[in-house]
């Protein structure tokens, strides 16, 4: 089946440690995103990228990085400068250059601070 | 700038009763608009999309949603609702031009029997 699979599905960190989220999609889209969710404010963009080897930064990026080495994985690193990282993250991915193509979600990572 | 708003939090309905989920947006240009559900702790399924032509844009699980330029608004819709769609739904906008998509901040439907 094509999807998009993030994982884990649950994830905890203590405070001043990296953390990586992993992202994969089989469905042999281009584009790719990350999206944070927080409970009444929707979803935010926090990177996202159009091919491979590049990528561009989204409205909250302080305190995250990303990678695209390849085409199927985009993975979101949450650093120690991310002062509040307890969120529900989202990956998602779409077809380039069509405006009309919806973005396609996998099932999300929730992140906790301890 | 671009932006989408759902003015409502929360929307209750008995099921049965037909339901709406109101989303209005700000963009230039004729914009692509999406709708969304989210079931607890899962992904975001896409519901049904607004591109051109006829106002009323028929989608999954019997919704539908009505395009309204005049007011820039693209408000979900279904004739009964059910139970089962209790969720979080969200509208998104994407300007014709290129650009992100950009959603609105989710409305909690609450179906009760």
């Amino acid at each position: 089946d094509g999807g998009i699979t993030q994982s884990p599905k649950y994830l905890f960190r203590k405070e001043g440690q990296n953390v990586t989220l992993s992202c994969e999609q089989n469905l042999n889209h281009d584009a790719m995103y990350w999206y944070r969710q927080d409970p009444g404010q929707g979803l935010r963009l926090i990177y996202y990228s159009q091919i491979v080897n590049d990528f561009q930064k989204g409205d909250i990026a302080e305190g995250y990085s990303v990678s695209r080495e390849k085409k199927e994985s985009f993975p979101l690193t949450v650093t120690s400068a991310q002062k509040n990282p307890t969120a529900f993250y989202l990956c998602a991915s779409s077809i380039p250059g069509q405006d009309v193509s919806e973005a396609f979600f996998g099932q999300g990572t929730r992140l906790t601070v301890v | 700038a671009q932006s989408v708003a759902q003015p409502e939090d929360q929307v209750n309905v008995a099921e049965g009763n037909p339901l709406t989920v109101k989303c209005t947006y700000s963009v230039s240009g004729n914009p692509y608009l999406f709708w969304y559900v989210q079931y607890p702790n899962r992904g975001l399924q896409f519901l049904l999309k607004y591109i051109t032509g006829d106002n009323l844009v028929k989608g999954s699980y019997g919704f539908e949603a009505e395009f309204n330029k005049s007011q820039t608004s693209f408000h979900l819709k279904k004739p009964s609702a059910l139970v089962s769609d209790s969720a979080l739904y969200f509208c998104a906008v994407r300007a014709r031009q290129g650009g992100k998509l950009i959603f609105g901040q989710g409305t909690e439907l609450s179906v009760k029997p």
